[in-house]
């Protein structure tokens, strides 16, 4: 599993509620990304990392931040959430240092209801 | 930025026969071809890569070709088995970053 644990794995919220999400890894990697799966469009990035406090946005960022204030943990926020950001949310890290060939090693995912 | 698309959306075989998925995309700087694998409820796991400098690479039952020139990348899954059953997601690596952009994929079905 390279080492990723995503929590919660499954959260119900209500709108406008703020939302955290953690993603944490042992193998002090590089970069971690947070994506988004949803039927029909299949897995969309959302904000990634490329070192402690580096981040850049994805293509679908809007309602969403994150923050990388250690290697170990990537967290993704939801100021307010709505309905739209029911999904399943996949962090994931690039195994670069193994094999240098971007292969992405994901968490088990954090199942998101927002009522 | 990359767009990927990825056809069919949905794909059923008999057990035995061979599996075809295509996936498209729009920038030629991307260099990194990956396909990944997901059983229903888990996680998306890597089956076979192809770097733009190659242009085919098997691994067993399943094979990846690339087409640089029409921007185009296939999966093939011969003799599929019922643990063949799975979605399967197309993707291309741009930037120094690593992004990746994803195709929305294929729900592959093999039946008995």
């Amino acid at each position: 599993d390279a080492g990723i644990t995503q929590s919660p794995r499954h959260k119900v919220t209500e709108t406008g509620t703020p939302v955290t999400l953690r993603c944490h890894q042992t193998e002090n990697h590089r970069y971690m990304y947070w994506y988004r799966q949803d039927p029909g469009h299949g897995l969309r990035l959302i904000h990634y990392s490329y070192g402690v406090k580096d981040t850049d946005k994805g293509e679908v960022s809007d309602g969403y931040s994150v923050s990388r204030s250690k290697t170990e943990d990537f967290l993704l926020t939801l100021e307010s959430a709505t309905s739209s950001q029911t999904s399943v949310y996949f962090c994931a890290i690039r195994a670069a240092d193994r094999r240098n060939t971007g292969e992405l090693f994901f968490g088990e995912g954090s199942r998101l209801t927002v009522l | 930025g990359e767009n990927v698309e990825q056809h069919p959306s949905t794909l059923s075989v008999q057990e035995g026969d061979s599996a075809v998925i295509k996936c498209t995309y729009s920038d030629s700087a991307s260099n990194y071809f990956p396909w990944y694998k997901q059983e229903l409820g888990k996680r998306p796991q890597l089956i076979i890569d192809i770097r733009s400098n190659v242009g085919e690479k098997k691994d067993q039952r399943i094979a990846v070709t690339l087409n640089k020139t029409a921007k185009h990348f296939s999966l093939h899954i011969t003799e599929t088995q019922p643990e063949d059953s799975a979605v399967y997601f197309c993707a291309a690596h741009t930037g120094t970053a690593s992004k990746l952009t994803f195709g929305t994929g294929t729900r592959l079905q093999v039946t008995l």
